[in-house]
């Protein structure tokens, strides 16, 4: 079975311009979530999109979005880049079925903002 | 505010020892944790998970601690060998939103051969 892929897998941007990622999961799974690792501040939850509807979020500006197609697949989106905005963008797929489910991770976008 | 802390950014072991990795949290309403490792390059991979339920689980070289009196777990990796050599995160999520991983930063394993 096909792990998630996370296409691109480096993107280079400059302030003010605004970016889509996008994540397919694992065939079967029905729920995508998001994640951004700094060095900073680890990994933090961005948001979690389960039969195309957000079912959490985590604590970003709307500047973040997201959506997630009748396929499962989900994008992500960042208008108004910013330069803190750099940082390494991991989704993560499960059945999303019971919240104990292993979450599978893909290899993730590496955004550098410049 | 961290709710999950891995307060050892490092930790370096020689190759058939022990390696302990320690995570403390602060939400009492946790009740499901779990310990993923990452390659440089790659995505977190799902190690061990432990519920709140039990304080020991075993899967071959790895067993976790959850001693909740003291909001604390532990990866115990046994013997330890150079493959190891990675970052460990501790993650945990509460029974009311399983969903919604808060993580700790990562402790970063070297096993030396």
């Amino acid at each position: 079975k096909a792990g998630v892929t996370q296409t691109p897998r480096y993107l280079i941007k400059t302030r003010g311009q605004q970016v889509t990622l996008s994540c397919s999961p694992i065939s079967g799974h029905r729920s995508v979530s998001w994640y951004q690792q700094t060095p900073g501040q680890g990994l933090q939850f961005l948001f979690e999109y389960f039969s195309e509807t957000q079912r959490n979020k985590g604590n970003f500006p709307g500047r973040f979005s997201g959506r997630q197609f009748s396929n499962s697949r989900s994008e992500m989106n960042v208008s108004t880049l910013e330069l803190g905005d750099s940082a390494l963008y991991l989704c993560a797929s499960n059945t999303g079925s019971q919240g104990t489910d292993t979450q599978y991770f893909g290899p993730g976008t590496r955004l550098t903002v410049l | 505010d961290q709710q999950v802390k891995q307060n050892s950014p490092s930790l370096s072991v020689q190759e058939g020892r022990i390696s302990i990795l320690n995570c403390d949290y602060t939400n009492s309403m946790f009740d499901y944790f779990l310990w993923y490792k990452k390659y440089p390059a790659e995505g977190p991979t799902f190690l061990i998970s432990i519920s709140s339920i039990k304080d020991k689980n075993e899967d071959g070289r790895f067993t976790v601690f959850l001693n909740k009196s003291a909001k604390h777990l532990s990866l115990h990796i046994v013997p330890s060998q150079p493959g190891d050599s990675a970052v460990y995160f501790c993650a945990a999520s509460n029974a009311g939103n399983n969903r919604k991983l808060i993580w700790g930063l990562g402790t970063s394993l070297a096993v030396n051969p």
